[in-house]
């Protein structure tokens, strides 16, 4: 069964260094996202793609987050510095355009990457 | 407003009885899809039910239902049977057909089964 792939699946850096996640979604899949989900809170949406373009990006703290999906395949999000409050896990997800009445419109999830700042 | 509102942050429910988690989402969107997620400890995220705006009927999958009451804008998942591995943090979540295929996710529900 074709998954949504993440690496890596846990990162420990410390405050001010750059880290980077990366992202490879299902075959086919048009649609990327990733988010950001705090212990306890529900998934917040970081950056969005559709093939290789940015869709939604308004929650994207700009000056530290940078995210590239170049060849519209796979995906690279970038944060420089990490801060404390970044600590979090960072979800990618990938779906199909959406279309009314397809029974394919979720969002498949990959395992995530945990981050830890120091 | 609020997408996607679920006012339960943990629910209780022994084993083997049924157990409703509430959603309720706010659109005026008349194209939009209604979702349930599975998040357990380990942390991946697992779709459970879809419900489209136009369907007439109530989705089921397996153990899990979706109590669509389109006029009260509420999509409560009901599961039924309980097992020890549902239990879980449950996440509703809505697609609307005209914001680009923007997910809204609500803050979640921890169902603890009991023995």
């Amino acid at each position: 069964e074709a998954e949504v792939a993440q690496s890596p699946r846990y990162k420990i850096t410390e405050k001010s260094q750059a880290v980077a996640f990366w992202c490879d979604p299902i075959s086919g899949h048009a649609t990327l996202y990733w988010y950001r989900q705090i212990l306890g809170q529900g998934p917040e949406l970081l950056v969005q793609f559709q093939d290789e373009s940015v869709v939604d990006d308004s929650q994207l703290p700009k000056d530290r987050f940078s995210a590239e999906r170049l060849k519209g395949v796979d995906s690279t999000l970038k944060i420089q510095p990490a801060e404390l409050g970044d600590s979090a896990m960072y979800l990618c997800a990938s779906s199909l355009e959406l279309r009314p009445g397809l029974a394919e419109n979720e969002q498949f999830f990959g395992p995530g990457t945990r981050l830890t700042v120091l | 407003a609020q997408k996607i509102t679920q006012t339960q942050p943990g629910m209780f429910v022994q084993e083997k009885e049924a157990v409703t988690l509430d959603c309720t989402y706010d659109t005026s969107d008349p194209s939009y899809g209604l979702f349930w997620y599975k998040q357990p400890s380990s942390g991946e995220m697992i779709f459970l039910i879809y419900q489209g705006s136009y369907d007439q009927q109530n989705a089921t999958e397996g153990r899990y239902s979706l109590n669509f009451q389109k006029a009260r804008k509420s999509a409560n998942l009901v599961i039924s049977a309980s097992q020890l591995g549902d239990s879980a943090m449950y996440f509703c979540a809505m697609r609307e057909l005209g914001t680009g295929n923007q997910f809204y996710f609500g803050t979640g529900t921890s169902l603890t089964v009991i023995p």
